[in-house]
């Protein structure tokens, strides 16, 4: 398993602006993973961000709209940019250690007003 | 992407009954996994299965992952208040698929 932590655990912004995301694993991952909950719903995967190369998104997200930093094997961010109030969501984490199940961070709760 | 088709949406049960929820996809999947969120958190694994027809529990909790590999289920016996969150299922090839949950309201 992993433990996860993730930064902030909530925000509230103003739309227009951006907000930066830390997802911290206390072990070293090849794989992590960022999905966006939107309310009422399942799991949408935003991207796959593997360290030391560039991250792969998912229909319908783009990279200008959700760069994505993956500096080491324990730590990644995840940036919502121009925010508008359709951004408001849960944003989660995940790690894929063995390659055989994923584990979620707590989110982070976005509310763009 | 493809989803899963997860039933029932939403389940109001009273205090003691037993649980059954279920997953099915048109495709095949290689590992099925069981998550829980409670309000204000992330999704925490419950259970992990990854050969068909196989049949694991975690204390009052028991999933089956279909030998045809396209279905799985999970059963909750027994349940208690604290069971109250929203279940999903998931189903694992190269990439991971979720169901769109199951509310479960357990009435003391």
């Amino acid at each position: 398993s992993a433990v996860i932590s993730q930064k902030p655990s909530r925000d509230i912004c103003q739309r227009g602006t951006s907000l930066t995301i830390q997802c911290q694993v206390d072990s070293q991952v090849t794989m992590m993973f960022w999905y966006r909950q939107q309310p009422g719903q399942s799991l949408t995967l935003i991207a796959t961000a593997n360290q030391g190369s560039e991250a792969t998104y998912e229909s319908g997200f783009v990279i200008d709209k959700f760069p994505i930093s993956r500096p080491n094997l324990t730590f990644s961010t995840l940036t919502v940019s121009n925010l508008s109030p359709e951004d408001s969501s849960i944003y989660l984490c995940s790690v894929e250690p063995g390659g055989e199940t994923q584990y979620f961070g707590p989110g982070t709760r976005l509310l763009v007003l | 992407g493809q989803q899963l088709n997860q039933s029932p949406q939403s389940m109001f049960i009273q205090e003691g009954e037993d649980v059954s929820m279920n997953c099915t996809s048109s495709s095949i999947f290689n590992t099925w996994l069981w998550y829980k969120q409670e309000p204000g958190e992330g999704p925490v694994l419950l259970i992990a299965l990854y050969k068909a027809g196989e049949l694991t529990s975690n204390g009052r909790l028991t999933a089956q992952f279909g030998i045809t590999r396209k279905d799985s289920f999970l059963n909750i016996s027994a349940s208690i208040p604290s069971d109250v969150g929203i279940y999903f299922c998931a189903g694992m090839n190269n990439d991971m698929r979720f169901g769109a949950g199951t509310r479960l309201t357990v009435k003391p």
